[in-house]
């Protein structure tokens, strides 16, 4: 099975500034066959079902602010939030879908500074 | 409303059965292949099981495998799991997911439900 490791565990980040989560893969998870990393981004927010944030590692979800960004290729990846929102804290969890099992992440709870 | 509603969870000793059930709504449910994940206590997200559209093809984790069966009923946009043989470590909060298409693999979840609690224990 395919590890995925997030660092860090928590994060605290001022409001208006950026965060960032990293999510390392055990193996790539970059297919050259259509040039995709198969890799998504989730958040959790207290009380709410897990929302889709990114996928193939950099696309947006319809209708997540465009302070969410994704990037990295291969085996390491990054979330980045630009400018931290109060409503931005949650848990975030990577998950890779490069190959069954799908695994996810371990998560990484931010919060207010 | 697009939304997953979980239902069947619930206390069972080691060794029972619980059968859980997804309503969904808002979308064309026989159109997605759905899943199943949980997350015990203290853990992280583990994959369960994942259904093709159809129904036609079903893929299991190994530690559920022989002991679990997902399924659906398209015309009332409902998903199951059949757990049996139950043991202290299926204890999880168990969420239902929607699959970005309808094959079942190679998949995210764009759409989840807010779970359903199984306790396995004597």
């Amino acid at each position: 099975d395919i590890v995925l490791t997030q660092s860090p565990d928590s994060l605290a980040v001022s409001l208006g500034e950026r965060a960032t989560i990293n999510c390392k893969s055990s193996q790539s998870v970059f297919r050259i066959s259509n040039t995709n990393n198969y890799l998504a981004w989730y958040q959790r927010k207290p009380g709410q079902p897990l929302k889709l944030l990114i996928y193939w590692a950099s696309t947006r979800e319809s209708g997540v602010p465009d302070r969410f960004s994704g990037s990295g290729s291969g085996s390491d990846f990054t979330l980045t939030i630009s400018s931290l929102q109060a409503e931005d804290v949650a848990v975030y969890y990577c998950q890779q879908y490069y190959n069954t099992p799908p695994t996810f992440g371990q998560g990484t709870k931010l919060e207010i500074k | 409303e697009v939304q997953l509603l979980e239902s069947g969870g619930g206390l069972v000793q080691p060794g029972g059965s619980l059968r859980l059930s997804c309503v969904a709504s808002g979308f064309t449910f026989s159109s997605y292949a759905m899943s199943w994940v949980r997350q015990a206590p203290g853990k992280g997200l583990g994959w369960v099981s994942s259904l093709s559209g159809s129904g036609g093809n079903t893929y299991y984790a190994d530690s559920v495998k022989g002991r679990f069966t997902i399924s659906r009923d398209n015309f009332k946009s409902t998903l199951y799991l059949q757990m049996n043989s139950l043991r202290a470590e299926d204890t999880a909060i168990y969420y239902c997911a929607k699959d970005r298409d309808s094959t079942g693999y190679d998949n995210w979840y764009d759409l989840w439900g807010q779970g359903t609690l199984v306790t396995v224990s004597s």
